[in-house]
């Protein structure tokens, strides 16, 4: 089956601009969580949803949000972007909310200039 | 913060096993022991868990100690394609209503010809 589908898998931005990040999980899954690695912070985590809900959120500013649509698909979307927010977005699909294995996407790589 | 330990770095010969160490001295008696791993520009792929007995799979093996505080992950024949950063974590997969996954620095495992 399909795996974890982020699109686009590259973007370049301009300081100031806003950007939509899109993840289409494994069918059948209701679970997606996002995650941003820099070389400085590594892996950190940004939220997590479950059937069009946030259950969880890192502790990003409120410039980084997200959201789930009916068909579990999932956007983040960060406003007014700053150098810093440059990184690897990934997401994550897990079956359920309580589940024991995540299957990560390849993932967007963000350069704001 | 992670709750684990690993080595930043360390070194195999392709076809040797290779042994990577995690201390979790603070586990606790729910929480079940995770490794992805991330080859370099991917997104993190799971390998194995487990909560206290040795675990195998097709990818690796996972023994941890009888007080849980350590555990090493096993590849038991390394090919260069094995050559990632290797991230332990722990997490309680049944309590909290989360997947959210909190990753350390990892090991950067390097596949040597």
């Amino acid at each position: 089956k399909a795996g974890v589908t982020q699109t686009p898998r590259y973007l370049i931005k301009t300081r100031g601009q806003q950007v939509t990040l899109s993840c289409s999980p494994i069918s059948g899954h209701r679970s997606v969580s996002w995650y941003q690695q820099t070389p400085g912070q590594g892996l950190q985590f940004l939220f997590e949803y479950f059937s069009e809900t946030q259950r969880n959120k890192g502790n990003f500013p409120g410039r980084f949000s997200g959201r789930q649509f009916s068909n579990s698909r999932s956007e983040m979307n960060v406003s007014t972007l700053e150098l810093g927010d440059s990184a690897l977005y990934l997401c994550a699909s897990s079956l359920e909310v309580l589940n024991t294995e995540a299957f990560f996407g390849q993932g967007t790589r963000l350069t704001v200039v | 913060d992670a709750k684990t330990t690993q080595p930043p770095s360390m070194d195999c010969a392709e076809g040797r096993a290779a042994n990577l160490p995690c201390n979790h001295s603070t586990i606790s008696g729910n929480e079940y022991v995770y490794w992805y791993r991330q080859i370099h520009s991917q997104g993190p792929q799971y390998i194995i868990h487990g909560l206290k007995n040795n675990e195998t799979n097709e990818m690796a093996s996972l023994i941890i100690t009888e007080d849980r505080k350590s555990s090493t992950l096993i590849l038991p024949h390394a090919t260069l394609r094995d050559t990632a950063v290797y991230y332990c974590i722990v997490r309680d997969p049944y309590g909290g209503a989360t997947n959210k996954l909190i990753f350390g620095t990892g090991t950067l495992l390097a596949v040597q010809p």
